[in-house]
C-alpha cells in the first residue's frame, strides 16, 4: 500500500474533464513539490507536471496541476482517447529521504 | 537529444547478484541527479535509489537499503545499480531516470526504455 493515495481508476467521456487526486502527509506533499507522470501501455513514464503546476515543454495546457496542504490534483480537460493511461503522482519524502509514488490511477476515456 | 539506455537485466536466482547499467547521452551527465525506478509486473512505480549530480550523495528506498548500491561514472556518462541478495519481489522492469537538476530526483524529465530483472529459481 502506497504512502501517497490515489484513486485506482477514473473515467469520463471524450471532451470532458477529469481530476485525479493524490493524498499524502506533511513529510511529503505538505512540504515538497509534486510531480505527475503519464504511462501509456507498454511504455516508460512521461513527466506531465513538475513543481506542483508547471508543464514541461511539449505538454499541452489541457493538463494542469495544483496542490493544497497535503493533497495534490491533476486535471485533464478536453479528454481524448489517447489520454487513456496510468497516471502517477510523485514527491520527495523528507522523513524517508526518498521519492514516493502514488499507487497509480487508470484513466478510461469512455 | 537526451538518451538513456539501460542494460544488464536478466534471469537470476534468489540470493544472486546483478549489475545494471544506464548509458546517458545528450546532456551534461555530471550536472544532473539520476535515479533507478522499478515496476513489478502489473504493478505501480517504485523509486529504488538516486544519486545527486553535484556531490554524488546517494539515497535508497527502505526495501533495497543494504542490498543495492547506486553509483555513477561521470567520465563514462554511465549510471549503475549493483543488486545483491536478490529476492523474488525484486522482479521488475528497472528504469533509469534523469532529474531536472543536480539534486532533484522527483522531477524525472527523461526515462530509459527499461530493463527486465527476473529473480527466480
Amino acid at each position: 500500500q502506497s504512502v501517497l493515495t490515489q484513486p485506482p481508476s477514473v473515467s469520463a467521456a471524450p471532451g470532458q474533464k477529469v481530476t485525479i487526486s493524490c493524498s499524502g502527509s506533511s513529510s511529503n506533499i505538505g512540504n515538497n513539490y509534486v510531480s505527475w507522470y503519464q504511462q501509456l501501455p507498454g511504455t516508460a513514464p512521461k513527466l506531465l507536471i513538475y513543481d506542483n503546476n508547471k508543464r514541461p515543454s511539449g505538454i499541452p495546457d489541457r493538463f494542469s496541476g495544483s496542490k493544497s496542504g497535503t493533497s495534490a490534483s491533476l486535471g485533464i480537460t478536453g479528454l481524448q482517447t489517447g489520454d487513456e493511461a496510468d497516471y502517477y503522482c510523485g514527491t520527495w519524502d523528507s522523513s524517508l529521504s526518498a521519492v514516493l509514488f502514488g499507487g497509480g490511477t487508470k484513466l478510461t476515456v469512455l | 537529444e537526451v538518451q538513456l539506455l539501460e542494460s544488464g537485466g536478466g534471469l537470476v536466482q534468489p540470493g544472486g547478484s546483478l549489475r545494471l547499467s544506464c548509458a546517458a547521452s545528450g546532456f551534461t551527465f555530471s550536472s544532473y541527479a539520476m535515479s533507478w525506478v522499478r515496476q513489478a509486473p502489473g504493478k505501480g512505480l517504485e523509486w529504488v535509489s538516486g544519486v545527486r549530480g553535484s556531490d554524488t550523495r546517494t539515497y535508497y528506498a527502505d526495501s533495497v537499503k543494504g542490498r543495492f548500491t547506486i553509483s555513477r561514472d561521470n567520465s563514462k556518462n554511465t549510471l549503475y545499480l549493483q543488486m545483491n541478495s536478490l529476492r523474488a519481489e525484486d522482479t521488475a522492469v528497472y528504469y533509469c531516470a534523469k532529474g531536472d537538476g543536480a539534486g532533484r530526483f522527483n522531477e524525472a524529465d527523461y526515462w530509459g526504455q527499461g530493463t527486465l530483472v527476473t529473480v527466480s529459481s
